[in-house]
């Protein structure tokens, strides 16, 4: 079936504009998170939806980045107002469950790749 | 918060010869350990994964073995292959300890040379 999918896969913005990036998430999946991922570095947490819950937003870098669930299938990260140390390849990633779970791996999107300049 | 270290950074080997990335973690009530395979343009699948309860696990050519009294894990990748080329991520997770998923290392460059 279809994998989670990503839109727009790259992304190039002039600092201090915003940008919204888009997440479908495997139907029927629960969780939803998004990571970013800069050059050389690992995976960084940004937030985690769960169903109806409210969003552990703890790995938000600050309170220029934003995200929402709709429905509890699409999801939408927005940075506002970009900085050049934005720039990075942000990941979505979704799962049947929650963390509580052994049987539920991430399944990750292609990430879109976003560029200020 | 848990920290996982993962070494070497870049790792080259011959294509048929086998390859060993290690990682460390620092929380003792890690319990989960997945390691992902990220090819070029595209999002990191997961490939393996253990669980604390076990010391060692095997798929075809990769294996991963799991020491919790030193607090590392390893991914071995035997008989490598060309498209065994790829950035592997290693990762670790306190199972039921809350919402902020995995923590991961910052990856291995893994060059197969023909």
């Amino acid at each position: 079936g279809a994998g989670v999918s990503q839109s727009p896969s790259n992304k190039v913005t002039e600092k201090g504009k915003d940008v919204e990036l888009r997440c479908d998430p495997i139907s029927g999946h629960t969780a939803l998170y998004w990571y970013r991922q800069s050059l050389g570095q690992g995976l960084e947490f940004l937030i985690y939806f769960q169903g109806n819950s409210a969003p552990d937003k703890s790995g938000l870098p600050s309170d220029r980045f934003s995200a929402e669930r709709t429905g509890g299938s699409v999801s939408t990260l927005t940075i506002q107002r970009t900085q050049q140390e934005d720039s990075a390849v942000y990941l979505c990633a979704s799962s049947l469950v929650g963390p509580s779970s052994y049987n539920s791996p991430l399944h990750f999107g292609n990430g879109t790749r976003l560029t200020v300049t | 918060g848990e920290n996982v270290e993962q070494h070497p950074s870049t790792l080259s080997v011959q294509e048929g010869d086998s390859a060993v990335i290690k990682c460390t973690y620092s929380d003792s009530a890690s319990n989960y350990f997945p390691w992902y395979k990220q090819e070029l343009g595209k999002g990191p699948q997961l490939i393996i994964d253990i669980r604390s309860n076990v010391g060692e696990k095997k798929d075809q050519r990769i294996a991963v073995t799991l020491n919790k009294t030193a607090k590392h894990f390893s991914l071995h990748i035997t008989e490598t292959q060309p498209e065994d080329s790829a950035v592997y991520f290693c990762a670790a997770r306190a199972l039921g300890g809350g919402a902020d998923g995995l923590t991961f290392g910052k990856g291995t460059h893994l060059i197969i040379q023909p």
